[in-house]
């Protein structure tokens, strides 16, 4: 079975900039999250879609704004790049069991991306 | 908001030793705990997941939840050298843990010397 596939790996922006990434999740899995790691902050969560709708957010500001299709691969769109925003862009899926996540979260390998 | 908390580290123990990783946690309402091991330049990966108070073991790890002392750990027996990660403390930000987010804590990097 396949994990969760982020594309691209590595991503290099300037200043001003806006970026998409791509989520597949593992098949099956409905919801998907998305998370941003720095050194400085660790690991936090952005937002998790589930069936199309945004469930739950982070604290972030609009620039960062995601979707989720309907065969669940999810994308998320940062706008108006800023220093700051370079990190790793960490997406996980979870499955849904009887109207639950298990919250058992598992993550692909992460889109790097460095702002110039 | 909920916080999770850890020691960043490093810590470091021996080959064959029992490495002991803590976690605190600040909502009392918190009902299920996740540990994620991390290695340099890799996503994080579950190690082990706990609901109830006491020992839950999966082979050479040990997690440990005490809810009354808001804390949860994580032992590792017979520590390898391919034990050396980040380890990080995770709980849902909604209770039931039904919804797919997770509040992290920073990590502690766990180094096992040979």
């Amino acid at each position: 079975k396949a994990g969760v596939t982020q594309t691209p790996r590595y991503l290099i922006k300037t200043r001003g900039q806006q970026v998409t990434l791509s989520c597949s999740p593992i098949s099956g899995h409905r919801s998907v999250s998305w998370y941003q790691q720095t050194p400085g902050q660790g690991l936090q969560f952005l937002f998790e879609y589930f069936s199309e709708t945004q469930r739950n957010k982070g604290n972030f500001p609009g620039r960062f704004s995601g979707r989720q299709f309907s065969n669940s691969r999810s994308e998320m769109n940062v706008s108006t790049l800023e220093l700051g925003d370079s990190a790793l862009y960490l997406c996980a899926s979870s499955l849904i069991f009887r109207g639950e996540a298990k919250n058992i979260q598992y993550f692909g390998a992460g889109t790097r991306l460095s702002v110039l | 908001q909920k916080e999770v908390e850890q020691n960043s580290g490093p810590l470091s123990v021996p080959e064959g030793a029992i490495a002991s990783l803590n976690c605190t946690y600040s909502d009392r309402g918190s009902q299920s705990f996740f540990w994620y091991r991390q290695y340099s330049g890799k996503s994080p990966e579950l190690i082990m997941f706990i609901y109830s108070n006491g020992d839950k073991e999966d082979g050479r790890f040990t997690a440990q939840l005490n809810k009354a002392s808001q804390y949860v750990s994580l032992l590792i027996r017979d520590s390898q050298p391919s034990d050396s990660a980040t380890y990080l403390c995770a709980v849902p930000m909604n209770y039931g843990g039904s919804q797919g987010n997770l509040i992290f804590g920073k990590g502690t990097k766990l180094s096992v010397k040979p």
